[in-house]
C-alpha cells in the first residue's frame, strides 16, 4: 500500500476485555515494529518482526500483550484482560530493513 | 536509557531559527530524527549514522557528534508549518533499527 494502515484507528474497551489491533505495513517492508505511546511522551518499542519472525519482544509489558505476523505482511497486536495502564496509542512502523521507519497513524486505546 | 531532549519546548516567530538538542548516554549507531503533529504519525525527517556527519533538508538540518553521543537539529527561518513535537530516535549497535525515543521537544511556531 501507500502507507502504513492501521485500523481501528480508535478502541474503546471495558477493563478485563480483550483486543486485537491490526496493521498493515507498507508492501515488501521486511521489518515491522509495534510501538507504545503515552499521552505527552515519546514511543516506547514494544516488539519487532523481520519477516514471520518476531526477533525481539523485550518491551512488550506483560504477558498479556501479544503481538504475530504469521505471514511476513500484516500484524496484530493483541491485548488480553485490558486493564487502564493500557490506555495509550499504539504506533506501527516499517522498514525495508534499516534505515528510515514509516509510521502508521495508530490506534488510540482507551480501556474503561 | 531514554535519550534526554532539550528544551522541552520553544515558541518561535516565523523566520526565527531554534536548535532541538537529544542526548544519549550509550554508544550509538545512529540518530533518527521525527516531527509528529497531533493526532498524526510521526513523519521521518533524517537518519544519521555514526560518523559525525551533518545532513541537510531544505531548512532543516542535523549534525551527529560520535564522542559526545549527541545530535543536534537545526530549524532556519522557521514556517508555521513546523509547529509540533520533534522527537530523536535513537538506535543502538545491533539492534536492527529498534529506536529509543526521547521525551519530545514541543515547537510551536507564530505568526
Amino acid at each position: 500500500g501507500a502507507g502504513v494502515s492501521q485500523s481501528p484507528r480508535y478502541k474503546v474497551a471495558k477493563r478485563g476485555q480483550d483486543v486485537a489491533l491490526r496493521c498493515d505495513p507498507i508492501s515488501g517492508h521486511v521489518s515491522l515494529f509495534w510501538y507504545q505511546q503515552a499521552l505527552g511522551q515519546g514511543p516506547e518499542f514494544l516488539t519487532y518482526f523481520q519477516n514471520e519472525a518476531q526477533l525481539d519482544k523485550s518491551g512488550l509489558p506483560s504477558d498479556r500483550f501479544f503481538a504475530e505476523r504469521p505471514e511476513g505482511s500484516v500484524s496484530t497486536l493483541k491485548i488480553q484482560r485490558t486493564q487502564q495502564e493500557d490506555s495509550a496509542v499504539y504506533l506501527c512502523a516499517s522498514s525495508r530493513g534499516t534505515g528510515q521507519a514509516f509510521f502508521g497513524q495508530g490506534t488510540r486505546l482507551t480501556v474503561v | 536509557q531514554q535519550p534526554v531532549q532539550s528544551p522541552q519546548a520553544v515558541i518561535l516567530r516565523e523566520g526565527e531559527d531554534a536548535v532541538i538538542n537529544c542526548s544519549s548516554s550509550k554508544a550509538l549507531y545512529s540518530v533518527h530524527w521525527y516531527r509528529q503533529k497531533h493526532g498524526e504519525a510521526p513523519v521521518f525527517l533524517m537518519i544519521l549514522l555514526k560518523g559525525g556527519e551533518q545532513k541537510g533538508h531544505e531548512k532543516i538540518s542535523a549534525s551527529f557528534n560520535e564522542k559526545k553521543q549527541q545530535s543536534s537539529l537545526y530549524l532556519t527561518a522557521s514556517q508555521l508549518s513546523y509547529s509540533g513535537t520533534y522527537f530523536c530516535g535513537t538506535e543502538l549497535a545491533g539492534t536492527a533499527s529498534k529506536l529509543t525515543f526521547g521525551t519530545g521537544t514541543r515547537l510551536q511556531v507564530t505568526l
